[in-house]
């Protein structure tokens, strides 16, 4: 049973354009939801965290989290070639403080 | 300042060889963690240590063994290394604060057995 889906990709988008990025998950008790980065040999890094249903925004980035569809997705407005990187999708819930990871989606901005 | 950082950045051995990778945190957290990443770069979590006491033991052979001798430390001690062992391993910490909170990463340790 696979506890986080994501899109392997890779995913292709035009310089300016909105990429579009989903997830589900299977744990109906997860309470936190995160966006990582990773760009090719380096680390993850965090570019969105979001606890409640709804919307959130930072800047170019909006995260959308719907725990009744266990769906959470990551829309990146004006997407710039620095965009170009693996995105990783994970959730965290219960008492042991472990985050599940999707195995990410490859998204690469075309100039 | 370096947030996280894991020494060694590199590590090439020979199978067989015992190694051991070594993480500090910098960041005033009180849990850290060990995740492996493959060549098919899924990130899967090996150990968690909270205040010092391991809360997860994942599906990890016992050829690996963290240690943690304070909070701001996390090591990872692996024996008689086979070929599979090779992948990017990456430290993390993170302040519990009732829900599973950001997870800050290392630089990552490359480790090629040969």
């Amino acid at each position: 049973q696979k506890e986080v889906e994501q899109n392997s990709g890779p995913l292709s988008v035009p310089e300016g354009a909105i990429a579009s990025l989903n997830c589900t998950y299977s744990d109906r008790v997860s309470q936190s939801f995160f966006w990582y980065r990773q760009y090719s040999g380096k680390s993850p890094e965090l570019i969105m965290s979001i606890y409640s249903n709804g919307d959130k925004e930072d800047g170019r980035f909006t995260a959308q989290l719907n725990k009744a569809s266990q769906y959470v997705s990551l829309l990146i407005r004006d997407s710039q070639p620095s965009d170009s990187a693996t995105y990783l999708c994970a959730y965290g819930g219960g008492s042991n403080y472990k985050l599940t990871f999707g195995k990410g989606t490859l998204l690469t901005v075309n100039p | 300042d370096t947030a996280v950082s894991q020494t060694p950045k590199y590590l090439v051995t020979q199978m067989g060889n015992d190694k051991s990778i070594k993480c500090e945190q910098n960041l005033g957290h009180d849990t850290m963690y060990w995740y492996k990443q493959d060549s098919k770069k899924f990130l899967k979590i090996m150990f968690s240590y909270n205040n010092k006491e391991l809360i997860i033991n994942e599906t990890v052979p016992n050829r690996f063994s963290p240690k943690s001798p304070d909070k701001a430390h996390l090591n990872l001690h692996i024996n008689s290394l086979e070929l599979g062992d090779s992948a990017v391993y990456f430290c993390a910490s993170s302040q519990t604060s009732g829900v599973v909170d950001t997870q800050y990463f290392g630089p990552g340790t490359r480790l090629t057995v040969l």
